[in-house]
């Protein structure tokens, strides 16, 4: 069965430092969405792209956070500076396209630690 | 804004016993349900979903969840919980004027052997 795949699984980074995640949708899906997730909590949408273009990001803190998807498949987060409450569970999911319907597949996540 | 209620931290079973989680939500227009289960170090799962229909919905691995419109909730349930059900588990809305899919803070199942 096809999967999200991220990397790297875990990173550590001091703050003021500069950290990206990367993300590889299951093939063919058009919606990707990056999501925050901070322990004890449910994931929190940070950004979703439509295949290249940005749909949604109101919730992403632009002064550091950004994220592309310059050819509509592969998907890259940074964060730059990294702050001290950043740290959380960075997950990417992907569905087939924007319908209210569909599910959503998640990816593992990556776990970022700022110190 | 769309939101949605999972009143419980932890919830503990005893295996075999019926398992229920709780969800209530509240949107404008028309809810699109969903339950997604997380075990550790890993993404969320889907489990389920309600669109419109039967109220009454399975999903995989043995789980239910019945979707209320009246009372507002969608409580996901299994008939006989395994300890392999131990996991965190979340209950998400979208609805017709918002795509953006809201998670609940998510349960804690424990089942004991």
């Amino acid at each position: 069965e096809a999967e999200v795949a991220q990397s790297p699984r875990y990173k550590i980074t001091e703050k003021s430092q500069a950290v990206a995640f990367w993300c590889d949708p299951i093939s063919g899906h058009a919606t990707l969405y990056w999501y925050r997730q901070i322990l004890g909590q449910g994931p929190e949408l940070l950004v979703q792209f439509q295949d290249e273009s940005v749909v949604d990001d109101s919730q992403l803190p632009k002064d550091r956070f950004s994220a592309e998807r310059l050819k509509g498949v592969d998907s890259t987060l940074k964060i730059q500076p990294a702050e001290l409450g950043d740290s959380a569970m960075y997950l990417c999911a992907t569905s087939p396209d924007r319908g209210l319907f569909n599910e959503q597949y998640f990816g593992p996540g990556t776990r970022l630690t700022v110190t | 804004a769309q939101s949605v209620a999972q009143p419980e931290d932890q919830v503990n079973v005893a295996e075999g016993n019926p398992l229920t989680v709780k969800c209530t939500y509240s949107v404008s227009g028309n809810p699109y349900l969903f339950w997604y289960v997380q075990y550790p170090n890993r993404g969320l799962q889907f489990l389920l979903k309600y669109i419109t229909g039967d109220n009454l919905v399975k999903g995989s691995y043995g789980f239910e969840a019945e979707f209320n419109k009246s009372q507002t909730s969608f409580h996901l349930k299994k008939p006989s919980a395994l300890v392999s059900d131990s996991a965190l588990y979340f209950c998400a809305v979208r609805s017709d004027g918002n795509n953006r899919l809201a998670f609940g803070k998510g349960n804690q199942v424990v089942v004991i052997p």
